[in-house]
């Protein structure tokens, strides 16, 4: 079955005190994998898209990696406003088929 | 630039009842989705259109409908509201069709029925 499964649910960390958050998949085959920040309230927010296995892509604070079953989020020195909830997403094959993680939810405390 | 917008932000229905959230977006994207997000599942797929013209089901069709009025606007209609519909609708476009490029999300429309 085609499953898109985050780690952990949640995660608390003080301001500067680096960590990663993981996003694991089963595919038939992978096309692509999405991160998305989402804060509270709001819709989610475009982060990042990795297409093969060794890319790496970074933006400010974050940076996404992707393995053959699995993608990164490694937060580097992370500040308060980095907290919200982070998703990832695979499209599949199926041209209607597009799963998303539940998420992780990112709290920073100053 | 608005990005995606949706209408209303807030709903409260009752069972039966009949409602459309409206969707909108000034992009010139050609795929259009809708959303549900609830606690603890993620986001999943109600409905996407590809392109004008064009509607196809996703995960979670059933109790819903949409119309691709254009291009800009993508409406999803409930005709008989159940308390299983509580949930949080967001509509999102792309350039390029499912899972191609990346997805802008509008705001969401949060709706209660009861």
């Amino acid at each position: 079955e085609d499953q898109v499964t985050q780690s952990p649910e949640a995660l608390r960390l003080q301001e500067g005190e680096s960590s990663s958050l993981n996003c694991s998949y089963t595919v038939s085959g992978l096309r692509g994998l999405f991160w998305y920040r989402q804060d509270p309230g709001k819709g989610p927010e475009f982060l990042f898209t990795l297409y093969s296995a060794g890319e790496e892509k970074e933006k400010e604070r974050l940076k996404a990696t992707l393995t053959k079953k699995e993608s990164f989020l490694h937060i580097t020195a992370p500040k308060p406003e980095d907290s919200a909830t982070y998703l990832c997403a695979v499209p599949y094959s199926s041209a209607s088929k597009i799963i998303f993680g539940s998420g992780t939810r990112l709290s920073i405390r100053p | 630039n608005a990005g995606v917008t949706q209408t209303p932000k807030f709903q409260v229905l009752k069972t039966g009842q009949s409602m459309t959230l409206q969707c909108a977006q000034d992009m010139n994207h050609n795929s259009m989705y809708w959303y549900r997000q609830d606690p603890g599942m993620g986001l999943r797929l109600i409905y996407y259109s590809a392109s004008e013209g064009t509607t196809d089901k996703g995960e979670v069709p059933n109790g819903y409908n949409v119309s691709r009025l254009n291009k800009r606007e993508f409406s999803l209609r409930l005709e008989s509201a159940a308390p299983s519909q509580t949930s949080v609708y967001f509509c999102a476009s792309s350039d390029l069709p499912l899972g191609v490029l990346e997805q802008y999300f509008g705001p969401g429309t949060r709706l209660t029925v009861t």
